[in-house]
């Protein structure tokens, strides 16, 4: 089992350029997350997905949009990225709710935007 | 203020220390989470709890509803141990994680 998987785990853009961080995860789950990580603050949601076709916008949505194409995979793009984009993505997935179980996590996509 | 807010922010022990690492929210809760991110920056659950006491090897979460609080306990550290340990509360009302900024461990041999 790979648990969750982001790519890319590193990317520098431009100003304005856009990109997609894909997730995808393997066991099965119902609930799949992006947050970001930036220094001193706690993690922070921007998109949540409860099921295959359904999203929910979280703290920080400004920005981004989330595509949930399958059961496994949950896409988040930046459509025209900006510097106060920076920052550590994560993805995660539970087994149900927004109330989440058990949460997996993936490694991590380290975005600069300059 | 932080809705939710861990203490210390920095923590170093020597190896073989027992540490508690504490959190307090302001928010209720449904249940609460402990997560470790390593230094490479994986996250991984360690415990979710709702009431009373949790232990797995030599880590051991508790919570007391009534007071706000949640502990981490680590037993007989050990240098891997070292690592950003997260609490995260679940809020009752908007079932939304809240999580706190984090506190880092390092133990040295």
């Amino acid at each position: 089992n790979a648990g969750v998987t982001q790519t890319p785990k590193f990317q520098v853009l431009k100003t304005g350029q856009s990109m997609t961080l894909q997730c995808a995860q393997d066991m099965n789950h119902n609930s799949m997350y992006w947050y970001r990580q930036d220094p001193g603050m706690g993690l922070r949601l921007i998109y949540y997905s409860a099921s295959e076709g359904t999203t929910d916008k979280g703290e920080v949505p400004n920005g981004y949009n989330v595509s949930r194409l399958n059961k496994r995979e949950f896409s988040l793009r930046l459509e025209s990225a900006a510097p106060s984009q920076t920052s550590v993505y994560f993805c995660a997935s539970s087994v149900f709710g927004r109330a989440p179980g058990e949460l997996f996590f993936g490694e991590g996509s380290r975005l600069t935007v300059l | 203020k932080n809705e939710v807010e861990q203490s210390p922010q920095n923590l170093t022990a020597q190896e073989g220390e027992f540490i508690t690492i504490n959190c307090s929210y302001s928010v209720g809760i449904s249940a609460l989470h402990w997560l470790q991110q390593h230094p490479g920056g994986g996250i991984v659950s360690l415990f979710m709890l709702s009431s009373g006491k949790k232990k797995h090897g030599r880590l051991i979460a508790t919570i007391n509803i009534q007071e706000k609080h949640s502990s981490l306990h680590i037993t007989a550290s050990h240098p891997r141990d070292s690592a950003v340990y997260i609490c995260a509360a679940i809020s009752y009302n908007t079932d939304k994680l809240i999580f706190g900024t984090g506190t880092r461990l390092q133990v040295f041999p």
